[in-house]
């Protein structure tokens, strides 16, 4: 097993555009989260999966961002007509099923550098 | 949500121990405490957890107080490869977690 993949690892995007990103969780992991982290914060809570089901979005989250995991395997994040403070790390992790029990597995991340 | 207190920075000469000390007060019966690393511009990595009892494994020790208001990450000899920024986190059924901005660790040689 290789890990939680993400793709791409970095991203330079102009204002206003829209951007999407990717996550491969490990395979057997039935949650999946996404975390976004701005230069010397923790990772801050955007949203969450249990297979292909969205349970919870962040209310910092708002309605340009939006998320997908069909068929419970990878998923994708979409921002879009982007804006200079979504620049941010990009965290996606993955964990089994009693949760609390289990630890994350993040990815690498991607870097998104709005200009 | 559940909330972690951890101080900002610590210093550790190298080949020491290191105990990063970190409070939960208001942790509930099936909350487990996990502890995370990150490196820069990598992702957290995940080095221990616990519920009740303290927990060793190869990277580092967990110590939970008996009213498991407050923990401890143990680091018992530090090296250069230990700096990084810690995290203590409270993983609970409510599926997500909320992190904080973690404890800063520098490595002296």
């Amino acid at each position: 097993d290789t890990g939680v993949s993400q793709d791409p690892r970095h991203k330079i995007t102009k204002r206003g555009q829209n951007v999407t990103f990717r996550c491969d969780p490990i395979s057997e992991h039935n949650r999946l989260y996404w975390y976004r982290q701005t230069l010397g914060q923790g990772p801050e809570f955007l949203t969450y999966f249990q297979n292909e089901a969205q349970l919870e979005k962040s209310r910092l989250l708002s309605d340009r961002f939006s998320a997908e995991r069909p068929k419970g395997s990878f998923s994708t994040l979409e921002i879009q007509r982007t804006e200079q403070g979504d620049s941010a790390m990009y965290l996606c992790a993955s964990s089994l099923n009693p949760h609390n029990n289990y630890g994350y597995t993040f990815g690498s991340g991607t870097r998104l550098t709005v200009v | 949500d559940a909330k972690t207190t951890q101080p900002n920075s610590m210093e550790s000469n190298e080949e020491e121990p290191v105990h990063l000390p970190c409070n939960h007060s208001t942790i509930s019966g099936t909350d487990y405490i996990h502890w995370y690393r990150q490196l820069p511009s990598q992702g957290p990595e995940y080095v221990i957890h616990g519920l009740t009892s303290n927990v060793n494994n190869r990277m580092a020790s967990l110590a939970i107080a008996e009213d498991r208001k407050s923990s401890t990450l143990i680091l018992h000899r530090a090296t250069l490869r230990d700096a990084a920024v810690y995290y203590c986190i409270l993983r609970t059924n409510a599926g997500k977690s909320t992190f904080g901005d973690g404890t800063t660790l520098t490595v002296k040689p």
